[in-house]
């Protein structure tokens, strides 16, 4: 089956340690995506990239980074910079390309719990 | 930059029947694209519905439709005949038109509740 896989789904780290969340999509898809849910806050763009070896930050980059060695992957690292971390991430993919509704696939999400 | 608000943070609804959650949009481009997204209890992001913008008629998708008002920057979703498994967070979405980041921009949420 055709997807996104996020792991693992509850993650609880102490504070000051650094933590990776993994991100892998079948889907052939170019453009992949880490937000971050917060209760009553919506969904809000950490980074994005659009090519492999390629990504930018989105709204709330501070404290966080990623990689894109491979097009199926695009691992989250939240550093112990990040003063807030505790929250609900999720990856998304999609085509890439100009023109057309080309919507965000969505994986399951990891909880994240620092203490 | 563009925005996206929804004003109702909770619905209610009987089974069965039709409700209408609402949405609004700021931006300065006329080419973009509108989405509502659901998200069950399970968290799982799932695409309910799509609206491109120079498509003046109304995306519609099963029980889910929505009023695209383009002049007035809304776009509602309505869902007619109302089951339990409809009982979700839904987000609105925009998205710019191509070529630029392609990122999208969600509001905050409502959270429908579907009553027996």
């Amino acid at each position: 089956d055709g997807g996104i896989t996020q792991s693992p789904k509850y993650l609880f780290r102490k504070e000051g340690q650094n933590v990776t969340l993994s991100c892998e999509q079948n889907l052939n898809h170019d453009a992949m995506y880490w937000y971050r849910q917060d209760p009553g806050q919506g969904l809000r763009l950490i980074y994005y990239s659009q090519i492999v070896n390629d990504f930018q930050k989105g709204d709330i980059a501070e404290g966080y980074s990623v990689s894109r060695e491979k097009k199926e992957s695009f691992p989250l690292t939240v550093t112990s910079a990040q003063k807030n971390p505790t929250a609900f991430y999720l990856c998304a993919s999609s085509i890439w390309a100009s023109g057309g509704p080309y919507e965000q696939y969505f994986g399951p999400g990891t909880r994240l719990t620092v203490t | 930059a563009q925005t996206v608000t929804q004003s109702q943070p909770e619905m209610s609804v009987q089974e069965a029947e039709t409700v209408t959650l609402s949405c609004t949009y700021d931006t300065s481009e006329s080419d973009y694209y509108l989405f509502w997204y659901k998200q069950p209890p399970s968290r799982q992001m799932i695409l309910v519905i799509r609206q491109e913008a120079y498509k003046q008629q109304n995306a519609t998708e099963n029980r889910f439709s929505v009023n695209f008002q383009k002049a007035a920057k809304s776009f509602s979703l309505k869902i007619s005949d109302s089951q339990l498994g409809d009982a979700a967070m839904y987000f609105c979405a925009y998205r710019p038109p191509a070529g630029g980041s392609e990122k999208l921009v969600f509001g905050k949420g409502t959270k429908l509740t579907v009553n027996p």
